[in-house]
């Protein structure tokens, strides 16, 4: 089946914590992004790629790393930079302006 | 930023009534799509309408789009417990494939 990985479901972090967000596709999409979400808010785009070794900045990057070194994969770091990091995390792929999405990170700080 | 502004923000009805929400959004764009999204999960795709289009039907969704209103709205006839969702609208200004997600409507269905 093809589709988009997100793990873990759900992730603690401490004060002062990097932690890394996976997010792996088999579609063979060029393009992914990680993207928010607040509770009852919409999504806001944190960082996207469109293509291997090349990503750009979203809404509200600050706080927040990627990597695209591979096609199928584009991790998200929450660095302790990110003073307010309990949210929902998605991810998605794209071959045109239709999604598919992720399940989802659940990040809590504690 | 928040391209789009969905309302209702809540939308309560009977099973078996029809549910209409709408989407405004500020500037020119290229496509329209709505994405469904059960609590706790990701997104799934509904519908999408180019700009050059009024009206599109899928099954039980209807969605219509005007752009001299720069507002869509998604019609869900019949509807189903299984509806019970949040439904955002995501737009596109064309040149890359950046969304833009709206604020979402929260459609709690009543059996």
């Amino acid at each position: 089946d093809g589709g988009i990985t997100q793990s873990p479901k759900y992730l603690f972090r401490k004060e002062g914590q990097n932690v890394t967000l996976s997010c792996e596709q088999n579609l063979n999409h060029d393009a992914m992004y990680w993207y928010r979400q607040d509770p009852g808010q919409g999504l806001r785009l944190i960082y996207y790629s469109q293509i291997v070794n090349d990503f750009q900045k979203g809404d509200i990057a600050e706080g927040y790393s990627v990597s695209r070194e591979k096609k199928e994969s584009f991790p998200l770091t929450v660095t302790s930079a990110q003073k307010n990091p309990t949210a929902f995390y998605l991810c998605a792929s794209s071959a045109s302006v239709r999604y598919t999405f992720g399940s989802g990170t659940r990040l809590t700080v504690v | 930023s928040q391209q789009g502004e969905e309302d209702p923000q809540a939308l309560s009805i009977q099973e078996g009534e029809n549910a209409t929400m709408n989407c405004s959004y500020k500037t020119s764009i290229n496509n329209l799509q709505w994405y469904r999204q059960n609590s706790g999960r990701g997104l799934v795709h509904l519908i999408l309408i180019r700009s050059n289009e009024r009206e599109k039907h899928s099954g039980r969704l209807r969605v219509t789009l005007d752009t001299s209103k720069k507002s869509s709205s998604l019609l869900i006839t019949a509807s189903r417990a299984a509806d019970t969702a949040s439904y955002f609208c995501a737009t596109d200004t064309g040149g890359n494939e950046k969304l833009t997600f709206g604020t979402g409507t929260r459609l709690t269905i009543i059996p």
